[in-house]
């Protein structure tokens, strides 16, 4: 089984400070995608990642795909209230099967 | 709007009884998958189907079921409900067999009472 371990589960942080959760695995992924998701929606998708190494910016939120293509980390600089939500990563996985993390419930308090 | 329809958004029923959770992927999408999440969970795949066949499978119990229609269109069937199946249930689209960018619905809110 091919599994996605989150962490931290849960962070609470301050208006303006920055962040890093991390998506790992001990298994090979040929893309890993960051989602983020609201209370009572549906995940949206973030940004996918697909080579090793890869470095993508979207704004204050940078995503990196590790060298082995087994993990993946998203930072977030001066964070806003905005960004708060559960944010998942997700990687396709044998059989074309896509699975997600646990996800990561970030709270950014004004 | 992801362009992924999903009906209803809220159902309520009891112990024992049957649903369908319908799905419209976004157009043209071949793949369809459903996700179940649970209160503070993450989301658990259930199954993946891909222009009309089944193509994986995740921890989908016996008493779920699922096709996918000839106009792509998708239901998941829920039977034997019990309590623990209370939960949202998601699908997701994808334009072609690989799970790489997939495009969410709203979700249906299942109630078990």
């Amino acid at each position: 089984t091919q599994l996605l371990e989150q962490s931290p589960q849960f962070l609470s942080i301050q208006e303006g400070e920055n962040l890093t959760v991390y998506c790992n695995s001990s298994s090979v992924f040929s893309s890993l995608q960051w989602y983020r998701q609201e209370p009572g929606e549906g995940p949206v998708l973030l940004v996918t990642v697909v080579t090793g190494g890869e470095v993508k910016k979207l704004k204050r939120l940078t995503f990196q795909f590790g060298d082995a293509r087994k993990d993946s980390s998203l930072h977030i600089t001066a964070a806003q209230p905005g960004d708060t939500g559960l944010y998942l990563c997700a990687g396709e996985a044998r059989a074309q099967k896509l699975v997600f993390g646990q996800g990561t419930r970030l709270t950014i308090n004004p | 709007d992801s362009g992924v329809t999903q009906t209803p958004k809220h159902l309520i029923t009891a112990t024992g009884q049957r649903v369908t959770l319908r799905c419209s992927p976004r157009s043209g999408d071949l793949s369809v998958y459903w996700y179940q999440q649970s209160l503070d969970q993450g989301l658990q795949f259930l199954i993946q189907y891909y222009n009309g066949e089944e193509r994986a499978k995740g921890n989908i119990l016996e008493r779920f079921s699922a096709q996918q229609f000839p106009d792509l269109h998708s239901e998941l069937n829920l039977s034997s409900l019990e309590l623990g199946d209370s939960a949202l249930y998601f699908c997701a689209s994808t334009r072609g067999i690989h799970g790489t960018e997939a495009f969410f619905g709203q979700g249906t809110r299942l109630t078990v009472v």
